[in-house]
């Protein structure tokens, strides 16, 4: 089983959609939790970080739940620069040593959003 | 933000040759940088954890004698793939972070991708 799985979608909706997508972890012990947006062929760049409260940044909604071991991002209003692929992370927070692996990554869910 | 800088962002060579990869912190200094490998529509894979001044912690399955990472300041760490074959081909993607703390951010390089022949 996947640490981080994620639905691979193809999600394609139209401009002013709302779409949301799932992950889950399978390692309680992580402890941070993030959305990665990733442009086809470049690097993946931060997006948001997700705590157990909800979290909010404009159009975008973060939620993580430990019980359930899973996390969600709501995108209200897409708009076609929403287009990418979202990747769900998760990271352990060890005793402080260098080797302590950082990131795990989901595989992505890609969106698409039409005009 | 801080940035990363990976070099080349594009790489063909011809299958048995070794491929160098440079990544550099331009304006901070990381004590640890990490390699992923990304293949197409699939997710990032942890390769290896780079340490300024000591060897590098390979993740299982990834061959330390085929990735050679080298991390000699706090700025620069390469990723040297040796006698490569068209099964490395791959997006090769590293970050690194900020300060000594393990809960320091992490800064993406824009990613080389190597294509073997």
């Amino acid at each position: 089983r996947k640490e981080v799985e994620q639905d691979p979608g193809p999600f394609n909706v139209p401009e002013g959609a709302t779409v949301a997508f799932n992950c889950t972890y399978s390692n309680s012990a992580s402890q941070s939790f993030f959305w990665y947006r990733q442009d086809c062929r470049k690097e993946p760049k931060l997006l948001m970080s997700v705590y157990s409260s909800g979290n909010e940044d404009g159009r975008f909604t973060a939620q993580l739940n430990r019980a359930s071991q899973y996390i969600s991002l709501l995108i209200r209003d897409s708009k076609l620069s929403d287009s990418a692929t979202y990747l769900c992370v998760s990271r352990l927070i060890g005793p402080p040593s260098p080797e302590a692996r950082q990131l795990t990554f989901g595989s992505g869910t890609q969106l698409t959003v039409l005009p | 933000g801080a940035v990363v800088s990976q070099h080349p962002s594009w790489v063909i060579c011809k299958s048995g040759t070794s491929v160098k990869i440079e990544c550099r912190s331009l304006d901070f200094q990381a004590t640890t940088m990490f390699w992923y490998r990304q293949f197409p529509k699939q997710s990032l894979m942890l390769m290896a954890t780079s340490n300024e001044g000591s060897k590098a912690t390979y993740e299982q399955g990834v061959e330390k004698d085929k990735f050679l990472i080298n991390h000699a300041s706090l700025t620069l760490s390469t990723l040297t793939v040796t006698s490569a074959h068209p099964e490395d081909s791959s997006f090769y993607i590293c970050s690194a972070r900020v300060g000594v703390s393990n809960t320091g951010e992490l800064f993406f390089g824009e990613g080389s991708r190597l294509t073997v022949l």
